[in-house]
């Protein structure tokens, strides 16, 4: 299995409430990342979990609750959410390794995404 | 800061040619490089990684090259079809201690091929 897995594809939610994308993968990965990316542009890296611990949080608003519960799962907690938050979040794995050699021979692997709107 | 750029924002170009997209880079530490390919409101493609101490990678027609001394790469696209129209993003993986690091991603361009 060489993918990652997100679900759902498509999310629509009101200010009020409370979802949760998903992603999922197979690969033995260690290392998980969620990122958001809005119309025409980079994906911004959000979240970065290391070993099922979170390692990087790039400022990410309360808003945002990441969750690792085990080596191949990664949610993300959405609550009160707004308008400005709608855009595609995509989800990644890659090696977690350290080490010139080791790391330089992998890279990332992108899920399918979700795409959210607020309303 | 590392920060990628990637030239021509946008290109329209007939069925058939040969293009070359670039990517430049401001902070040549770096694990690797890798090119992924994204379809409109969809996920990113993995195309090629080309590791740090390698001059070139390839696979089918498209073959992408680095030089890390000078902040750059490119991605060759051999006799384009009209199914390679999409973004092409390049991201660099910085030499950072830790088991996980952010990608640092350029700022895109988005090829059209037509008939």
């Amino acid at each position: 299995d060489t993918e990652v897995t997100q679900t759902p594809k498509h999310l629509v939610m009101g200010m009020t409430n409370k979802k949760s994308l998903k992603c999922e993968q197979h690969m033995g990965h260690r290392a998980m990342y969620w990122y958001k990316q809005k119309a025409k542009k980079p994906p911004e890296l959000m979240f970065v979990y290391s070993y099922e611990k979170l390692s990087i949080n790039e400022s990410v608003p309360s808003r945002f609750s990441p969750e690792c519960p085990n080596s191949s799962l990664l949610n993300l907690h959405l609550h009160a959410l707004q308008p400005e938050d709608s855009a595609l979040y995509l989800c990644a794995s890659s090696q977690a390794l350290t080490g010139r050699e080791l790391a330089a021979n992998y890279g990332y692997t992108f899920g399918s995404g979700t795409r959210l709107t607020v309303v | 800061k590392q920060e990628v750029t990637q030239i021509p924002a946008a290109l329209s170009v007939p069925e058939g040619e040969n293009l070359v997209l670039n990517c430049s880079f401001t902070d040549s530490a770096i694990y690797n490089l890798q090119w992924f390919r994204q379809d409109p409101g969809k996920g990113l493609t993995s195309l090629l990684l080309i590791q740090s101490s390698q001059r070139e990678q390839t696979s089918g027609r498209l073959n992408a090259s680095l030089d890390k001394s000078s902040g750059r790469s490119t991605l060759y696209i051999a006799a384009s079809q009209p199914g390679d129209s999409a973004t092409y993003l390049c991201a660099v993986r910085p030499l950072l201690a830790g088991t996980a690091s952010k990608l640092t991603f350029g700022t895109g361009t988005r090829l059209q091929v037509t008939l």
